[in-house]
């Protein structure tokens, strides 16, 4: 595609459900991140995903979250029993090879709100 | 605590003036970007300046950097109301292949 895209764009959900958002890169990236960005915060990395390699997890907040991704196409981030905290736009990011420094190309992000 | 951290954390100038936001980052890096955002979205890529750089231009946009400070500064001239929105800089951290985003500044202008 053209770009990033995400799905849900906004996500509504009770507390101790779990939940799934979608990440399709833009077609031949390899590399694919995640971030949390909470209300009026900067961003914070989740996960680094880079070809067949093991992907880096080292952002993630607790064993709630996870994510998973299917060679260099979509991917999916799964929170599990969300809590109240978890409420924040989730923002994913391609880039050609995931090489140091690479520009990053954002979606437009999820909005999750738990009640 | 974060590499890049943004100053101010938000800016409010009239339409026409030139707004000048600063970062400061920690360790050494290859290169510093600045993103923008729009109504708590997505990220934009603005300019990429590489460590052996002190100056880039892109149209409105001029970004400094000075490694031994370890600061970047972008200066947008001219602003219009369609500038307001966050501006965040990105380092890319030593030994991974993450960014590193700072707080970001809020800028808002005033028509």
């Amino acid at each position: 595609g053209a770009g990033v895209s995400q799905s849900p764009s906004n996500k509504v959900t009770e507390k101790g459900k779990d939940v799934e958002l979608r990440c399709d890169p833009i077609s031949g990236h390899t590399a694919l991140y995640w971030y949390r960005q909470r209300l009026g915060q900067g961003l914070e990395f989740l996960i680094y995903f880079q070809g067949n390699s093991a992907p880096d997890k080292s952002g993630l907040p607790s064993d709630r979250f996870s994510a998973e991704r299917t060679g260099e196409s979509v991917s999916t981030l799964t929170i599990q029993r969300t809590q109240q905290e978890d409420s924040a736009v989730y923002l994913c990011a391609s880039s050609g090879t995931g090489a140091r420094g690479e520009t990053q190309y954002f979606g437009p992000g999820t909005r999750l709100l738990v009640l | 605590s974060q590499q890049g951290e943004e100053d101010p954390q938000a800016l409010s100038i009239q339409e026409g003036e030139n707004a000048t936001m600063n970062c400061s980052y920690k360790t050494s890096i290859n290169n510093l970007q600045w993103y923008r955002q729009n109504s708590g979205r997505g990220l934009v890529h603005l300019i990429l300046i590489r460590s052996n750089e002190r100056e880039k231009h892109s149209g409105r946009l001029r970004v400094t950097l000075d490694t031994s400070k370890k600061s970047s500064s972008l200066l947008i001239t001219a602003s219009r109301a369609a500038d307001t929105a966050s501006y965040f800089c990105a380092t890319d951290a030593a030994g991974a292949q993450k960014l590193v985003f700072g707080q970001g500044t809020r800028l808002t202008i005033n028509p």
